[in-house]
């Protein structure tokens, strides 16, 4: 089945920091790709919807400055949660979709960041 | 509310079937899904179905989905203790295509 690919699995890192985070598809190309964020026992949240080669919808509420979103190849999308502080501390899911939106999307295994 | 609405919990013996329930409120709705997810991880699609569609069986998993009532239900023959996990039911409509409204989330306990 399709892979998604996602890097890294688990950061910790001190407030102030900026982490990047990765979301590849191993196997597809994926023309839009989607980044959820998921706090415990809860549901997922879509915080933007990344299109290749260009500018990233965000969804209302998040912050395009906080969350930067790059989408430069059929393969691969990034995060960088810029100036992290404790209260970006989450799980972080991407997801990729194939051109044919018949097909279902298929998800990266999250990366959960920890802000100190 | 949620567009998408699943109940938060169900026990079920080892050996049984489990039937997980959703309904939905957008009558434009395209695709369904089933997605699992276990503890740390990200989320694993187990099936979809096609809005045209009332039935879909894939091995151990049949999805039954009833348009006139917006409700899908998942059900698991022969439940394993690996299909403990959280549960999730997904939409995708037309006027938001490829995104997806997911429910909240049906925590599974399997029992042995």
């Amino acid at each position: 089945g399709a892979v998604v690919s996602q890097h890294p699995s688990w950061v910790i890192c001190k407030s102030g920091t900026s982490v990047k985070i990765e979301c590849r598809s191993l196997d597809f190309q994926a023309t839009t790709m989607f980044w959820y964020r998921q706090f415990p026992k809860q549901s997922l949240m879509l915080m933007a919807t990344s299109n290749e080669g260009s500018k990233a919808t965000y969804e209302q509420g998040v912050e395009k400055d906080k969350f930067l979103i790059n989408h430069a190849s059929l393969t691969l999308s990034t995060l960088t949660v810029t100036s992290a502080h404790p209260e970006d501390s989450s799980f972080y899911i991407c997801s990729a979709s194939p051109w044919d939106k018949d097909q279902p999307q298929h998800f990266g295994d999250g990366t959960r960041l920890s802000i100190l | 509310g949620e567009d998408v609405e699943q109940s938060l919990f169900l026990s079920v013996r080892e050996g049984d079937s489990s039937v997980i329930n959703c309904t939905y409120t957008d009558s434009s709705s395209t695709y369904l899904y089933w997605y699992k997810q276990e503890p740390g991880a990200g989320l694993q699609l187990l099936t979809y179905i096609f809005s045209n569609m009332d039935m879909k069986q894939d091995q151990r998993l049949t999805v039954l989905l009833n348009k006139k009532d917006k409700h899908l239900s998942l059900r698991i023959a022969d439940t394993q203790t690996g299909d403990s996990a959280i549960y999730f039911c997904a939409e995708m409509t037309t006027d938001s295509w490829g995104k997806l409204q997911f429910g909240a989330g049906t925590q599974v306990v399997v029992t042995p």
